[in-house]
This record gives C-alpha cells, structure tokens and sequence, in this order.
C-alpha cells in the first residue's frame, strides 16, 4: 500500500526556535503533499499544498512566512515553524494523493509542543 | 464547492449495536467521496472511498456505506460495533483543486 512517514512523531521546542518536520511518501512518488494543523477535538485543517519542485499554495489566513514549506524531491516535503510560539502547539499532519484526484495517504502526525 | 457536513459530533453505541454515522455532501459535480478514521495521537487511516459505480461501497474492518444521490447522503454503518471501533471518524470529499474537505468529525464510543 502507500505509505507516509512523519519525522519527529513528536516534538517539544522554546518559544522562538524553529522545528522542522519531514513528510515522506515511502513506496510511492507524490509531487503534491498536503499539510494539516489539527488542534484537540476538531477536525483537520489543510494549511498547504506542497508542490515538487514549485512554490508551495496556503490557504486563506495561514502565514507564508511562518509555516516555510519545501518540496524538494518527489518522496519529501519538509515544514517548517519559524519563531515557534506557544500558540504553534498543534498537531500537524501531511499526506499524499497516489493519483492527485484519488485518496491521499496520511502520516502518523507529528505532535508539536512550544514552551 | 464541496463540502460534507456530518450529523452528530459524538455517537456512543453498545459492543454488538449498529453503527451509524451520518454524512451529507454538498456538490456541484459528481462528488468523490471518503471516510476516515482517526485513532488518538494518529493519522487518519482510509476506511473506504465512493467515487464512480455501485453505491454502496464496502471497507475495511466490517464498514460500509452508501451513497444516496437523491439524499446527498454517504452513512457510515457496521452491523455490530466492537471496542475497538472506538475512534474519530471523518468524512471528505474531494474539491475542484483536488483538496480534500473534511466534516468537523464524529467521536465513537463502544460501551461494553
């Protein structure tokens, strides 16, 4: 089957560190990933739309700035927080469509804990 | 745009009962349509999918669902719930851009 991996599967950094967080398509090249922010007893949040080899779409309201995306390589996308905040706690998810109009595979997660 | 709403934000059923989780979609095309399940501190894992043929789709670990275009609906249900059903459950469908959209999520409980 598709299988993504997250790396860390979870993370504690100081307010104002930065955290980077990979997203790997295992078995299967994706040239789109897709990044989610999860907060406690709600639903998923599509924050991006990571494209290899191209600049990576936000959604309305998400700070470009903030949430740096890179998709270098058809198997990795990486996201990362800059100037981590308390308010950056979340959970954040990526995954992956095998054919882009299909049903996207998703990662473990990766737990973030800003202090 | 697509969207799917999902009726009842916690549903609690006893180990045997059925389970019914509730989806309706809202489409200006034929709509691809999917539930997920979301296990504490995890990703969300594909359950089944509808996007073109026969309208009641069979998934994993006993679920299925039905596609219903008169109604706009895509239930979920299983005959009998076990303790491990107990999870998030989340119905999608995919938009023009090819992102997905999810439904704000159902909690399962399963009372022994």
């Amino acid at each position: 089957g598709a299988v993504v991996s997250q790396h860390p599967s979870w993370v504690i950094c100081k307010s104002g560190t930065s955290v980077k967080i990979e997203c790997r398509s295992l078995d299967f090249q994706a040239t789109t990933m897709f990044w989610y922010r999860q907060f406690p007893k709600q639903s998923l949040m599509l924050m991006a739309t990571s494209n290899e080899g191209s600049k990576a779409t936000y959604e309305q309201g998400v700070e470009k700035d903030k949430f740096l995306i890179n998709h270098a390589s058809l198997t990795l996308s990486t996201l990362t927080v800059t100037s981590a905040h308390p308010e950056d706690s979340s959970f954040y998810i990526c995954s992956a469509p095998l054919v882009v109009d299909t049903e996207q595979y998703f990662g473990p997660g990766t737990r973030l804990t800003v202090t | 745009a697509q969207s799917v709403t999902q009726l009842g934000s916690h549903v609690s059923v006893s180990e045997g009962a059925l389970v019914l989780l509730r989806c309706n979609y809202s489409s200006s095309v034929p709509p691809y349509l999917f539930w997920y399940v979301q296990y504490p501190n995890q990703g969300l894992q594909l359950l089944l999918k509808y996007t073109t043929g026969a309208t009641l789709v069979k998934g994993i670990n006993g679920f299925e669902a039905e596609f219903k275009k008169s109604e706009t609906s895509f239930h979920l249900t299983k005959p009998s719930a076990h303790m491990s059903d107990a999870a998030e459950y989340f119905c999608a469908v995919i938009s023009n851009d090819y992102k997905l959209s999810f439904g704000a999520g159902t909690t399962v409980t399963v009372r022994a």
